[in-house]
């Protein structure tokens, strides 16, 4: 069965220093999202591409956080600088087309401790 | 804007009970609803939907759910729980019009003892 891929699964970081988690979607899905998951709360979306472009990024702190999927496939997330309010679980998930009935697939996220 | 309320943070149960985990939505439109189970240091596993039609809803691991829109609810239920239930899990929605954005309540820790 295909899968939503994430690397690294864990990161350690100390603060100020810049981090990036990749996300692999599944073959054929048109839209990825990256979620943030503070430990003790549900996952909160930062931002959405349906294919390279961006939809929704409306969460996303955007002095410090970035992301991009330039060739509409793979995408990165970027910290920089990281704070130590943002160790958290970093997830990503991806669907067929976006259509809203739609069933979200996710990746087994990347979590982030910033020291 | 759309919310979701998972009352029970943390719900103990022993081995074969039932179980049901609470969830409440708020909302002024259609909505979509969602549970998905989270074990330990993994990612999010969808286990039921509800998008229209029969209020009850079955999904995988013999759970299921009752949408009830007079008491805006979402509730899960298992007749009979296994140790391996034991995980983290979440109630989501999504709104007509809202685009794709899932919005999840802040999740029921299940935990199955002997």
């Amino acid at each position: 069965e295909a899968e939503v891929a994430q690397s690294p699964r864990y990161k350690i970081t100390e603060k100020s220093q810049a981090v990036a988690f990749w996300c692999d979607p599944i073959s054929g899905h048109a839209t990825l999202y990256w979620y943030r998951q503070i430990l003790g709360q549900g996952p909160e979306l930062l931002v959405q591409f349906q294919d390279e472009s961006v939809v929704d990024d409306s969460q996303l702190p955007k002095d410090r956080f970035s992301a991009e999927r330039l060739k509409g496939v793979d995408s990165t997330l970027k910290i920089q600088p990281a704070e130590l309010g943002d160790s958290a679980m970093y997830l990503c998930a991806s669907s067929l087309g976006g259509q809203v009935q739609e069933t979200q697939y996710f990746g087994p996220g990347t979590r982030l401790l910033v020291l | 804007a759309q919310s979701v309320t998972q009352l029970d943070s943390q719900v103990p149960v022993f081995e074969e009970a039932p179980v049901e985990l609470r969830c409440n939505y708020s909302s002024s439109v259609s909505v979509y609803l969602f549970w998905y189970v989270q074990y330990p240091n993994q990612g999010l596993q969808l286990l039921l939907k509800y998008l229209s039609g029969s209020t009850l809803v079955k999904g995988i691991n013999g759970f299921e759910a009752e949408f009830n829109k007079s008491q805006t609810s979402f509730h899960l239920r298992k007749p009979s729980v296994h140790i391996s239930d034991t995980a983290e899990y979440f109630c989501a929605v999504r709104v007509t019009g809202g685009g794709n954005k899932l919005t999840f309540g802040t999740g029921t820790q299940l935990k199955v003892e002997l």
